[in-house]
């Protein structure tokens, strides 16, 4: 079975500058998250989709992340402007669904760095 | 608002000891108990759940409500256990979100 495939892996940009980050989940999964990491950190959930509504984006900031999954199969994260402190890394996982019981699969994750 | 506590940021071992990687929640429901690792160069994997009961690479966890923690433990250390194991939670009720405490690195020294 393939896992969560993620991309870019590595980006570095200039603060106030933007960038998108693409997932594609495990295929038939419902439900795809993408989650923060800054270093030294667990990660943190930034927002949930079921298929392609939005379960819980209560940590998302909206003034500068937006996130997209329009046909219920990949996402697409943004982050525009930039700043230093969004340096972190970006964790999309899916589930085949919210409910108790069904394991959350993780991708590798896309490193970004804000100079 | 739930939370997840790991008290340990580092924690080394000698390989052949007993392992303990301590984790503490506050919920004040009826959480699902998570513990994930991530070996060097690997993505972040499940390690096991409380609902299973079950031990996995030796390691097994029980979730003490009284004391609301869920410790991960291993009677013998091996090196290839040396990782960062990040301990979760997750809602039992709204949308299920899992919240993840901040990791433990656990270092086996042969």
């Amino acid at each position: 079975e393939a896992g969560v495939a993620q991309s870019p892996r590595y980006k570095i940009i200039e603060k106030r500058q933007s960038v998108a980050f693409w997932c594609n989940p495990i295929s038939g999964h419902a439900t795809l998250y993408w989650y923060q990491q800054i270093l030294g950190q667990g990660p943190k959930l930034l927002i949930q989709f079921q298929n392609n509504g939005v379960v819980d984006d209560s940590q998302l900031p909206k003034d500068r992340f937006s996130a997209e999954r329009l046909k219920g199969v990949d996402s697409t994260l943004k982050i525009q402007p930039a700043k230093l402190e969004d340096s972190a890394v970006y964790l999309c996982a899916s589930s085949p669904s919210w409910r108790s019981g069904n394991t959350i699969y993780f991708g590798e994750g896309s490193w970004l760095t804000v100079v | 608002a739930q939370r997840v506590t790991q008290p340990e940021k580092l924690l080394s071992v000698f390989k052949g000891a007993p392992v303990e990687l301590k984790c503490n929640y506050s919920y004040s429901g009826s959480p699902e108990l998570f513990w994930y690792v991530q070996y060097s160069r690997q993505r972040l994997q499940l390690l096991l759940r409380h609902i299973s009961r079950e031990s996995i690479k030796g390691f097994t966890a029980d979730l003490n409500k009284g004391e609301t923690s869920f410790h991960l433990k291993k009677p013998f250390a091996q090196e290839e256990d040396s990782a960062m194991y990040y301990c979760a939670l997750r809602e039992n009720f709204g949308n299920e979100k899992l919240t993840f405490g901040t990791g433990t690195r656990l270092t086996i020294i042969p």
